[in-house]
């Protein structure tokens, strides 16, 4: 079974550009998360999907970060402008829609915003 | 609002020993626990997934206990390796599938 899948690995931007980050699920997972993790800290709950709508996104800072998710299986997270206390590592992770089952996470970006 | 934590937040021990990690939560209503691990720089590996309903789970030196109605959870580690050495994270996750982490505790096992 293939798992999370997420690009880019590694982003270096400059502050007040724009990034974008891929995830795609594992198959059949309905449900997927965005999680942000700072240096030293527990990863952060940005945004949950539920196929394409949103569950949860009332930790996403709405003025720069935006998320879709289209036809319910590949999700995309943009930043745009980024700030230095950006950097951080995004994660992503999918679960089947009950709520007794098992998360999966991807390998993650790791995003340097100078 | 559920508040996730985990102590020590740091831990060293030589080879050999064996430890415990601790996680508590705030709100009981969960319908799960999940502990992960995490090596510098990488993503999140399942470790093991207890149901509300379990009170532990056991996946070869490593065993995890749920104490839903007092809010917390430990994970054992048996005989540790210097390849343990990692950061554990426990998760909750409540009834709309939202997944909450605690803040980490990182391990350090010495050879």
């Amino acid at each position: 079974e293939a798992g999370v899948a997420q690009s880019p690995r590694y982003k270096i931007i400059e502050k007040r550009q724009s990034v974008a980050f891929w995830c795609n699920p594992i198959s059949g997972h309905a449900t997927l998360y965005w999680y942000q993790q700072i240096l030293g800290q527990g990863p952060k709950l940005l945004i949950q999907f539920q196929n394409n709508g949103v569950v949860d996104d009332s930790q996403l800072p709405k003025d720069r970060f935006s998320a879709e998710r289209l036809k319910g299986v590949d999700s995309t997270l943009k930043i745009q402008p980024a700030k230095l206390e950006d950097s951080a590592v995004y994660l992503c992770a999918s679960s089947l829609v009950p709520a007794g089952t098992e998360a999966f996470f991807g390998q993650g970006t790791r995003l340097t915003v100078v | 609002k559920q508040e996730v934590t985990q102590i020590p937040a740091a831990l060293s021990v030589p080879e050999g020993e064996n430890l415990v990690l601790n996680c508590s939560f705030t709100d009981s209503a969960i319908y799960n626990l999940q502990w992960f691990r995490q090596d510098p720089g990488k993503g999140l590996t399942s470790l093991l997934l207890i149901q509300s309903s379990q009170r532990e789970q056991t996946s070869g030196r490593l065993n995890a206990s749920l104490d839903k109605s007092s809010g917390r959870s430990t994970l054992y580690i048996a005989a540790s390796q210097p390849g343990d050495s990692a950061t554990y994270l426990c998760a909750v996750r409540g009834a709309t599938n939202k997944l909450i982490f605690g803040t980490g505790t990182l391990l350090a096992v010495q050879p």
